[in-house]
């Protein structure tokens, strides 16, 4: 079955400006994860949602950080007045839930944001 | 300090040898813990969690010391296909929680001919 997508792929934008980062999980799967992995580092944890609402958004660095799960299936991570240090590569995951520790987290092969 | 700290290598190593990693977790209350294999510019993936008993899956061991809080990963037989950067991953929740994963910084091998 198809796995975790995310899109885009690759994303260039300029400082200042606002992205938007979707992420389509596997389908049925309730919870929903974003992580950022800065070169040379492991994935960060940013926030996490259980169906519609977000759990925990303790990982996200500042309010210009925010996501959405509005029907409890793709989420969209926004960026708003981009940073130079906002570049990184933005993963997505799913696991089918979260109840379980050992539920496991299903990776997409992430958005590679750039801030020029 | 870093919560899950790791060797970042990279270990060079030759085809067929056994080659150990080591990683330590700042948290005492964590109760679940995994070994993630990355390869380049791709997501990580799940190699296999790790048991307090341990636990062998094929050519890869994992270990688990509580009292140290201490996690190791063993590569018997290495191939070249083992090339990657291998992810430690702690759970600092545990069960009753939910999968909010911790990641080391990775350690990188490299298996050549």
């Amino acid at each position: 079955g198809a796995g975790v997508s995310q899109t885009p792929s690759n994303k260039v934008t300029e400082k200042g400006k606002y992205v938007e980062l979707r992420c389509d999980p596997i389908s049925g799967h309730t919870a929903l994860y974003w992580y950022r992995q800065s070169l040379g580092q492991g994935p960060e944890f940013l926030i996490y949602f259980q169906g519609t609402g977000a759990a925990d958004d303790s990982g996200l660095p500042n309010d210009r950080f925010f996501a959405v799960r509005p029907e409890g299936s793709v989420s969209t991570l926004k960026i708003q007045r981009t940073e130079r240090g906002d570049s990184a590569v933005y993963l997505c995951a799913s696991s089918l839930t979260a109840e379980s520790s050992y539920n496991e987290q299903f990776f997409g092969p992430g958005t590679r944001l750039t801030v020029l | 300090r870093k919560e899950v700290e790791q060797d970042p290598g990279p270990f060079n190593v030759p085809e067929g040898a056994t080659v150990a990693f080591n990683c330590t977790y700042s948290n005492s209350a964590s109760q679940s813990f995994f070994w993630y294999r990355q390869d380049c510019r791709k997501e990580p993936k799940l190699l296999m969690s790790v048991y307090s008993s341990g636990n062998e899956d094929g050519r890869f061991t994992a270990q688990l010391n509580r009292a140290s809080q201490y996690i190791s990963l063993l590569i018997r037989d290495s191939k070249l296909s083992d090339s990657a950067t291998y992810l430690c991953v702690v759970n600092p929740l545990g069960s009753g929680g939910y999968n909010k994963l911790i990641f080391g910084a990775g350690t990188r091998l490299a298996v050549h001919p």
